[in-house]
């Protein structure tokens, strides 16, 4: 069964701080992991995607890296900001069924405080 | 215009009620996708469209009844609806069905049954 798990849960830092989320899948076979940020009552927004031959992907403050082979995924927050709090999913697609094939995560609930 | 935009952003009905979620996009995408969130979980897929035409029903009770009017737009039909379906729904679009074109995500629809 395809899956996503990821880690931790709930995080709190203060401003300024940086953090790193994980995220770690069973999805087979892969296609692309995507990372998403969803603010309370509001849709997810892509941050990242990242195809099997990529390594690392940044998005401004956001960098996202892959290992393909331990099948785990990272998303390292630099120099938090008030409105980095949000929730962040990690979806993995599979390569070849079309359709059923997006796997969520459960999701990251991140909060920064000052 | 890169957005998917849902309306309305909040809606409270009662068991009895006959109500519609939209869902517009204006991007040209050919697939939309309903999906239904509960708090602190990941999106559930409910109903795919490809090119107008019902393409999954995630095993969906038939008081949603999802509608595809045109390529731009995307209802849902909601008719006696019990207290547990309150979650927030979430629409999405992207350039064709399948798991390598990226999602767009509407904001939702808050959704409470009394």
């Amino acid at each position: 069964k395809n899956q996503v798990e990821q880690s931790p849960q709930s995080l709190i830092i203060l401003e300024g701080k940086n953090c790193t989320l994980q995220c770690n899948y069973t999805v087979s076979p892969f296609s692309n992991l995507r990372w998403y940020k969803q603010d309370t009552g509001r849709g997810p927004v892509s941050l990242t995607i990242m195809t099997f031959s990529e390594n690392t992907k940044s998005n401004g403050r956001y960098t996202a890296t892959l290992d393909a082979d331990t099948k785990q995924s990272s998303l390292h927050i630099t120099a938090s900001q008030l409105s980095d709090s949000a929730s962040y999913i990690c979806v993995v697609s599979a390569m070849d069924t079309g359709r059923r094939a997006l796997t969520f995560g459960s999701g990251t609930r991140l909060q920064v405080q000052p | 215009d890169t957005e998917v935009t849902q309306t309305p952003k909040h809606l409270v009905m009662g068991m009895t009620n006959k109500k519609s979620l939209k869902c517009e996009q204006h991007m040209g995408h050919r697939a939309m996708y309903w999906y239904k969130q509960k708090a602190k979980k990941p999106p559930e897929l409910m109903f795919v469209y490809s090119y107008e035409k019902l393409s999954i029903n995630e095993s969906v009770p038939s008081r949603f009844s999802p509608e595809c009017p045109n390529s731009s737009l995307l209802n849902l039909h909601l008719h006696a609806l019990q207290p547990e379906d309150s979650a927030l729904y979430l629409c999405a679009s992207s350039q064709e069905e399948g798991v390598d074109y990226g999602y767009t995500f509407g904001s939702g629809t808050r959704l409470t049954v009394v």
